[in-house]
């Protein structure tokens, strides 16, 4: 099984700064990975698709990179909409990341 | 952007059978895949499987044992069934509209199990 380690757990940001999450993978699954935005009492929204394409309608602040073991979520300048949390999914077996909550600091 | 539509039960007895349903409004169940997640209170998602629409499934090897997802296609529905419940299957359901690149969900239900 492809284990996802995703991290922080956690991450404090204030509006307009550059936040940054990470995702790990215990095996290459090259670039099929997605990401996902979920606020609470809300199902998961998706952001980005196969590592790095933005899905329709995402706001371009929003960016992946990555492959094969590493991958990030980039969020340029956070808005105020964009608290939440964040999850990784990978395609081999389609387990999700841990999560990584951003909150207001 | 149209939601599915989930329906079931929102509490179940312990060693009994979950089961919901999730229905595609006006779509046709050619060619779909459908996905059920899970997220427990307070903690992340958990992948539970699949359904292509010819029949063939996916499910998470955790849940294999106790899960199965079927599809109705005269009904445009799809069913989830998880049976042998205990406290720890208490989540939020989803259902979703793909395999990967889910970007059409169910708002979810709530599933409580306790006698």
């Amino acid at each position: 099984d492809i284990q996802m380690t995703q991290s922080p757990s956690t991450l404090s940001a204030s509006v307009g700064d550059r936040v940054t999450i990470t995702c790990r993978t215990s095996q290459n699954i090259n670039r099929w990975l997605a990401w996902y935005q979920q606020k609470p009492g809300k199902a998961p929204k998706l952001l980005i698709y196969d590592g790095s394409t933005l899905e329709s309608g995402v706001p371009s602040r929003f960016s992946g990179s990555g492959s094969g073991t590493e991958f990030t979520l980039t969020i340029s300048s956070l808005q105020p909409d964009d608290f939440a949390t964040y999850y990784c999914q990978q395609y081999n077996n389609y387990s999700f990341g841990g999560g990584t909550k951003v909150d207001v600091k | 952007q149209v939601q599915l539509q989930q329906s079931g039960p929102g509490l179940v007895r312990p060693s009994e059978t979950l089961s919901l349903n999730c229905t595609v409004p006006g779509g046709s169940l050619t060619k779909n895949y459908l996905t059920w997640i899970r997220q427990p209170p307070g903690k992340g998602l958990e992948w539970i499987g699949y359904i292509y629409s010819t029949g063939s499934t996916n499910y998470n090897p955790s849940l294999k044992s106790r899960v199965t997802i079927s599809a109705d296609t005269s009904k445009s529905q799809f069913s989830l069934k998880l049976n042998s419940v205990t406290a720890a299957d208490t989540a939020v359901y989803y259902c979703a509209k793909g395999r990967v690149l889910l970007n059409v969900w169910g708002p979810g239900t709530t599933v409580t199990v306790s006698s």
